[in-house]
């Protein structure tokens, strides 16, 4: 039973670049949501959706951060340009029902430099 | 801001010995859960408890609730080197009809063999 699938693993981008994250939910879940983590702040909501439809992106940081969800099994979050300060790892993390347990992809690094 | 706080932020133990970590929360929720994180791994969800429940077993976890003083615990027993990992309560509440998941900065536990 595959998990929730992120890609890439690891990125490095020079500061300015496009970033585009992509996620594949665990098939049925209909709650799928972007988290980022980092030393210093800690794992972070950014946005969720609950099918297809973003319910809550008070966590996105600014503009140039979008997320996406065109449909059941497929969502990106782009960054647009990239700063070093987005430096992190962002998880996609997908769930059955609202408040209960959520499955975590293994996350992916980026690096802007 | 931060929902949960868990405390000690680092805990060394030996093998066998037992681990207890600690959180605290502010507002009012509808659960807690607590998560565990490898190093470079995404996180792994070990237990939910409800708000109207005060403690709950899972193999050799044991989570208590105490909402009264907005507080749990995670005790580990018989600890093993392969329980070294991040552990994170987060906590579920719900606002209007949305939802959130928000996370603690993460105990971090070294077991020695």
């Amino acid at each position: 039973d595959a998990g929730v699938i992120q890609s890439p693993r690891h990125e490095v981008t020079e500061m300015g670049q496009e970033v585009t994250l992509r996620c594949k939910p665990i098939s049925g879940h209909d709650y799928l949501f972007w988290y980022r983590q980092t030393m210093m702040r800690g794992l972070e909501l950014l946005i969720y959706f609950n099918n297809n439809v973003p319910i809550d992106d008070s966590g996105m940081p600014e503009d140039r951060f979008s997320a996406k969800m065109p449909n059941a099994s497929f969502s990106t979050l782009k960054i647009q340009p990239s700063e070093p300060r987005d430096s992190a790892v962002y998880f996609c993390a997908s769930s059955s029902s609202v408040g209960n347990t959520i499955y975590f992809g293994e996350g992916s690094w980026l690096t802007v430099v | 801001s931060q929902q949960g706080e868990e405390d000690p932020q680092a805990l060394s133990i030996q093998e066998g010995e037992n681990a207890t970590m600690n959180c605290s929360y502010k507002t009012s929720i509808n659960n807690l859960q607590w998560y565990r994180q490898n190093s470079g791994r995404g996180l792994v969800h070990l237990i939910l408890i409800r708000s109207n429940e005060r403690e709950k077993h899972s193999g050799r976890l044991r989570v208590t609730l105490d909402t009264s003083k907005k507080s749990s615990s995670l005790l580990i027993t018989a600890s093993r080197a392969a329980d070294t990992a991040s552990y994170f309560c987060a906590t579920a509440s719900r606002y209007g009809s949305n939802y959130k998941l928000t996370f603690g900065k993460g105990t971090l536990l070294t077991v020695n063999p």
